[in-house]
């Protein structure tokens, strides 16, 4: 079954702190895994795209790393800020007849406090 | 660009209610995509458009939900008749080659 599983399922770490989030996923076949940032109350944006042959990608304090071969993702964010506190969502898109669909992790909700 | 734009942002109806929600996807976006999100099941896709045309609706819950897309500028979701287990957030997102952009969502609550 094509899946992915996120952890922690919420996390509370203070200003300043690094941290990082785990992602398994169970897709196949596998083209490419995305991290996205969900502020409340607002949609999911974006953070990196990763492909199969990219170990590691940074954007700003966030950097993601993959293991295509355990299957494997994380999202390390360093120095946090109040910011980014938010959901954070792994997916990995599936080809469903010729088309894209994307299955979404359950996210992790982070909390920064100062 | 304004992204892609949903409306209304928060909808109270009561049981039995019909419920229209819309979105304009960014121009150009060949893919457009109603997804639903609640704490319990995370994000799940209802249905999706290529070109206006509908390809996949197996997400869409029950005969009570419908989607169209009468150009490549419009989208609506509608539910008729709403009962309280539609309450939750529904996200519009469109998208060209790979990378997906969401609306800001409307909140649905069904009393």
């Amino acid at each position: 079954k094509n899946q992915v599983e996120q952890s922690p399922q919420s996390l509370i770490i203070l200003e300043g702190k690094n941290c990082t989030l785990q992602c398994n996923y169970t897709v196949s076949p596998f083209s490419n895994l995305r991290w996205y940032k969900q502020d409340t109350g607002r949609g999911p944006v974006s953070l990196t795209i990763m492909t199969f042959s990219e170990n590691t990608k940074s954007n700003g304090r966030y950097t993601a790393t993959l293991d295509a071969d355990t299957k494997q993702s994380s999202l390390h964010i360093t120095a946090s800020q109040l910011s980014d506190s938010a959901s954070y969502i792994c997916v990995v898109p599936r080809i469903h007849f010729g088309n894209e669909k994307l299955t979404f992790g359950t996210g992790t909700r982070l909390t920064i406090i100062p | 660009d304004a992204g892609v734009i949903q409306s209304p942002r928060h909808e109270v109806t009561e049981m039995g209610q019909e419920v229209t929600l819309r979105c304009k996807p960014i121009s150009g976006h060949d893919y457009l995509f109603w997804y639903r999100q609640t704490m319990m099941r995370g994000l799940e896709l209802l249905i999706y458009f290529n070109n206006n045309v509908p390809i996949d609706d197996s997400g869409m819950p029950e005969d009570r939900f419908s989607a169209k897309m009468p150009n490549a500028s419009f989208s609506t979701l509608k539910i008729q008749p709403s009962e309280p287990r539609d309450s939750a957030v529904y996200f519009c997102a469109s998208r060209t080659g790979y990378g997906y952009t969401f609306g800001s969502g409307t909140r649905l609550t069904v009393v």
